[in-house]
């Protein structure tokens, strides 16, 4: 079974321009998460889509965050215009109902933002 | 809200020994769940291990076994017979168990070193 993809692995930006990172989720997962995971620090939830609709924005910043999930399936992150502290790696995850109404999370392995 | 916090930002084994990591939360909810993930260097989270907050026993995963303490808000996670490839950044999570275990919030991680 394919695991969640995301690409790019890595960008590096000028603070001010935009970026846009791309995550497919396992075949079937209708829940798909967008984590920033700052240096140093755990995973943050930035957003949770059920399907193609938003289930939990509350800490997206939404003046310079956009995220959007087409269809139901992929799903794209946009940082326009990034600032120095969006340097951060961006975690992709989607979820399956595992057992007993538990829904597992599963990882992709992210993409490594630097803004300079 | 709730928070996760772990006391120890490195740990360090020696391989074939047996090493703990500790995690408190703080919580108003009643029944949730608990977890240990793993991130190696590729950056993939994965899961460890899971606790439910109703069961009074603890959960174990062949080498990994938990310490559930609820009154005091405790959750150790334990590593026998460390192997070379336990190494890695190890995070402790929180879900309350109404939104189906995907709500997490993690701690700020544990780096464990593994010597040979």
């Amino acid at each position: 079974e394919a695991g969640v993809a995301q690409s790019p692995r890595y960008k590096i930006i000028e603070k001010r321009q935009s970026v846009a990172f791309w995550c497919n989720p396992i075949s079937g997962h209708a829940t798909l998460y967008w984590y920033q995971q700052i240096l140093g620090q755990g995973p943050k939830l930035l957003i949770q889509f059920q399907n193609n609709g938003v289930v939990d924005d509350s800490q997206l910043p939404k003046d310079r965050f956009s995220a959007e999930r087409l269809k139901g399936v992929d799903s794209t992150l946009k940082i326009q215009p990034a600032k120095l502290e969006d340097s951060a790696v961006y975690l992709c995850a989607s979820s399956y109902k595992w057992d007993r109404g538990f829904e597992k999370l599963f990882f992709g392995s992210g993409t490594q933002l630097s803004v300079l | 809200a709730q928070t996760v916090t772990q006391s120890q930002p490195e740990m360090s084994v020696q391989e074939a020994e047996t090493v703990t990591l500790s995690c408190t939360y703080d919580t108003s909810e009643s029944d949730y769940y608990l977890f240990w993930y793993k991130q190696p260097p590729s950056r993939q989270m994965i899961l460890v291990i899971r606790q439910e907050a109703y069961k009074q026993q603890n959960a174990t995963e062949n080498r990994f076994s938990v310490n559930f303490q609820k009154a005091a808000k405790s959750f150790s996670l334990k590593i026998s017979d460390s192997q070379l490839g336990d190494a890695a950044m190890y995070f402790c999570a929180y879900s309350p168990r109404r939104n189906a275990g995907n709500m997490l919030t993690f701690g700020g991680g544990t780096r464990l070193m593994v010597k040979p």
